[in-house]
């Protein structure tokens, strides 16, 4: 079984329509990352996690909010979808306080807003 | 702030010829420097990483990279592609005191000719 899993896989929704996008990881990391990729754009990190009590903004986290459940489940949540939050979303685990620098990415989820 | 830049967005080897791809960060401390690899429709792998002593790094399907401080650069290589190397290649940087955040490039695509 994978280490990092992300579902649903590719969704398909409609402008104003709330999307939940979940992570699940069996690493026993405790930070968690969300990120999405746009062609040309490279990763750009919407928020990131320490543990369950501790969440933070990333570089784009404007029109998303997270939930971190348990060390080894952090959700994505669009509020409210917009066409321009179209692109391929990631999930990545690390724990540098174990030597761990490195992120470990889930498959992706292909999000599309009409 | 700190910066990757990955100076060409597409490149084209023939099978077997060397391959280097480039990058360049900027900031002053001394960073973590990863390479990973995401072939279509798949997450991203890790191909190597360093974080100090020898900065010539080995990874995985037989790429290097070299740390070069004078430069900045982390640059990978490999001395003969095979046709199942064309992906797209990501280089990351991340520094400590940054929570473990790591910035992307914007990726180089490999596009390999028989």
């Amino acid at each position: 079984d994978a280490d990092v899993t992300q579902t649903p896989r590719n969704r398909i929704t409609k402008t104003g329509k709330r999307i939940m996008l979940e992570c699940s990881q069996t690493k026993g990391h405790d930070r968690m990352y969300w990120y999405r990729q746009d062609p040309g754009l490279g990763l750009r990190l919407i928020y990131y996690s320490f543990d369950v009590k501790d969440i933070n903004k990333g570089e784009i986290s404007d029109g998303y909010s997270v939930s971190r459940q348990a060390q080894a489940k952090f959700s994505l949540s669009l509020e409210s979808a917009i066409p321009n939050q179209t692109a391929l979303y990631f999930c990545a685990t690390s724990d540098p306080l174990a030597g761990i620098y490195e992120q470990y990415f889930g498959p992706g989820t292909r999000l599309t807003v009409t | 702030a700190q910066s990757v830049t990955q100076p060409d967005i597409h490149i084209t080897v023939s099978e077997g010829a060397s391959l280097e791809l480039r990058c360049n960060y900027s900031y002053g401390a001394t960073p973590y420097l990863f390479w990973y690899v995401q072939s279509p429709g798949q997450g991203l792998q890790l191909l190597l990483k360093y974080f100090s002593g020898d900065t010539l790094v080995q990874g995985i399907k037989g790429f290097e990279a070299e740390f070069k401080r004078s430069q900045s650069s982390f640059n990978l290589r490999k001395p003969s592609v095979h046709w199942s190397d064309a992906a797209e290649y990501f280089c990351a940087v991340g520094f400590t005191g940054t929570a473990s955040k790591l910035t992307f490039g914007t990726g180089t695509r490999l596009q390999v000719t028989l």
